[in-house]
């Protein structure tokens, strides 16, 4: 049971250009939620959070947006790098579980130059 | 540089084999994971661990794996017996509670151990 959907596997996006990753949740005990970001062969690094009292959090070039309503939020990388090619992972946690993060599928981002 | 060691990197065993994996959490830190990413599941949570004491497991193969935490420098996933579709990268994390039982959010994931079972 998929409680993280990340539903868009790849994204392929030019230099320069804004990056838009999504993800949607089911489970509304969900308060938490996080960007994690991946090379080959090595472990997820965290990148950026929210909390549900929050709509928006902002870091440099990284911005997660949260609909609360919608159950769904967002990552806004921009400018894209080639170095911001990765894997990135959508996760989730309600603070009575601390820590025990539920993650999505994960998107390919590939920049290009 | 702090940061969570995992070996071994690669693991080709036999299927039947036991299999250990073991981590070495930051140091100062007092929740341990154990995460697995297959191309089916992404990453899913096995175990996890606050100070040292088992939290949740159910996430494992009972009849098959088993999570301990000896001490705090140390966590280890054991698979015993092994069979190929248990063939994924094992990851490990740690991270801490903050001092007002605040949830940071970050865990510090480790570089994964890599199990090919034949």
């Amino acid at each position: 049971d998929q409680q993280v959907k990340q539903n868009s596997p790849s994204l392929s996006v030019q230099e320069g250009r804004i990056s838009i990753l999504n993800c949607d949740y089911t489970n509304s005990m969900f308060d938490y939620f996080l960007w994690y970001k991946k090379y080959p062969a090595e472990g997820p690094t965290f990148l950026i959070s929210i909390s549900s009292i929050k709509d928006k959090n902002e870091d440099g070039r990284f911005t997660v947006f949260l609909n609360k309503s919608a159950k769904h939020l967002s990552l806004h990388i921009v400018p894209s790098q080639p170095g911001d090619s990765a894997v990135y992972f959508c996760a989730a946690s309600d603070t009575d579980s601390w820590g025990k993060l539920q993650f999505g599928a994960g998107t390919q981002v590939v920049v290009t130059p | 540089d702090a940061r969570v060691t995992q070996t071994p990197r690669h693991k080709v065993t036999e299927m039947g084999q036991e299999v250990t994996m073991r981590c070495q959490p930051i140091l100062g830190h007092n929740t341990v994971f154990w995460y697995r990413q297959t191309m089916m599941q992404g990453l899913e949570l096995l175990a996890y661990f606050r100070n040292r004491a088992p939290l949740d497991d159910s996430g494992m193969p009972k009849d098959r794996f088993s999570a301990e935490m000896p001490d705090a420098t140390l966590a280890t996933l054991k698979i015993q017996p092994s069979e190929p579709r248990d063939s994924a990268v094992y990851f490990c994390a740690s991270g801490s509670v903050g001092s007002g039982g605040g949830f940071t959010g970050e865990l510090f994931f480790g570089e994964g151990s890599r199990l090919t079972v034949l």
